[in-house]
C-alpha cells in the first residue's frame, strides 16, 4: 500500500495567516492526489483534485501543488471558517489512502 | 439541494450484521461512481469499497472482502453497505462519497457519515 504522510500533524495560526502543509507518498503517485477539509460532525470537502485543481466553489485561497511523491496545499490567508482537519488521498493506486490528517487550529 | 445522507449505523454485537444506506438528493445518482470510506481513531480515514456507476464493478480493501458487500439502487438513488462478521476493529464513522468517474478518482461529494459501534 502507498503511505500518506502529512506534516505538520497540527499547527496553530491566525487569521489571514499563510498556511501551508505538505503531503509524501511513499511511492510516486503521478498527480492523483486529492485534498480535502473536515470540520467535526459535517461532510468531509473536497478542495483540489489532480494535485493542483480548484474544486467548483472552493474559494481561491485555497491551491495545491506537486506531483510525484511531494505535495503541499496552500491557504494564502486563513479565514475563521478554515480552522478544521485537512486530508491528503491519492488515488494512483488502490487501495486508496489518506494521509492521517492536519489539524489547523487557533 | 444536492446532498448523500446515510443511516443505518448502530451498536451491534462482533460477529453481527448491519446494512448501511446512503441515499442521493438533487443529483442524477445514476451517472456517478460510489465509494464507502470509513473514519476511526486508530486508523483514520481507510478507503472501504468502490462501485461503479452502472454497479457491475466492485472493489473491497482486503480486510472487509469477503465480509462486506456493495451494493446500489439506481431506480432509488440508493447505495448500499451490507456489513457482516463485524469486528471490533470496524468501528467507527462510515461516510459514501460520490465520484465524478473520469480521469482521475474522487470523492466530491460526501454525506456526514452514520456511526458504527462493534461491542
Amino acid at each position: 500500500d502507498i503511505q500518506m504522510t502529512q506534516s505538520p500533524s497540527s499547527l496553530a495560526a491566525s487569521v489571514g495567516d499563510r498556511v501551508t502543509i505538505s503531503c509524501r507518498a511513499s511511492q510516486g503517485v503521478n498527480n492523483y492526489l486529492n485534498w480535502y477539509q473536515h470540520r467535526p460532525g459535517k461532510a468531509p470537502k473536497l478542495l483540489i483534485y489532480a494535485a493542483s485543481s480548484l474544486q467548483s466553489g472552493v474559494p481561491s485561497r485555497f491551491s495545491g501543488s506537486g506531483s510525484g511523491t511531494d505535495f503541499t496545499l496552500t491557504i494564502s490567508s486563513l479565514q475563521p471558517e478554515d480552522f478544521a482537519t485537512y486530508f491528503c488521498q491519492q488515488t494512483y493506486n488502490t487501495p486508496q489512502t489518506f494521509g492521517q490528517g492536519t489539524k489547523v487550529e487557533i | 439541494e444536492v446532498q448523500l445522507v446515510e443511516s443505518g449505523g448502530g451498536l451491534v454485537h462482533p460477529g453481527g450484521s448491519l446494512r448501511l444506506s446512503c441515499e442521493a438528493s438533487g443529483f442524477t445518482f445514476s451517472y456517478y461512481a460510489m465509494h464507502w470510506v470509513r473514519q476511526s481513531p486508530g486508523r483514520g480515514l481507510q478507503h472501504l469499497s468502490y462501485i461503479s456507476s452502472d454497479g457491475y464493478r466492485t472493489y473491497y480493501i482486503d480486510s472487509v472482502r469477503g465480509r462486506f458487500t456493495i451494493s446500489r439502487d439506481n431506480s432509488k438513488n440508493t447505495l448500499y453497505l451490507q456489513m457482516g462478521g463485524l469486528r471490533e476493529e470496524d468501528m467507527g464513522v462510515y461516510f459514501c462519497a460520490r465520484d465524478p468517474g473520469d480521469y482521475i478518482s474522487r470523492g466530491d461529494l460526501w454525506g456526514q457519515g452514520t456511526l458504527v459501534t462493534v461491542s
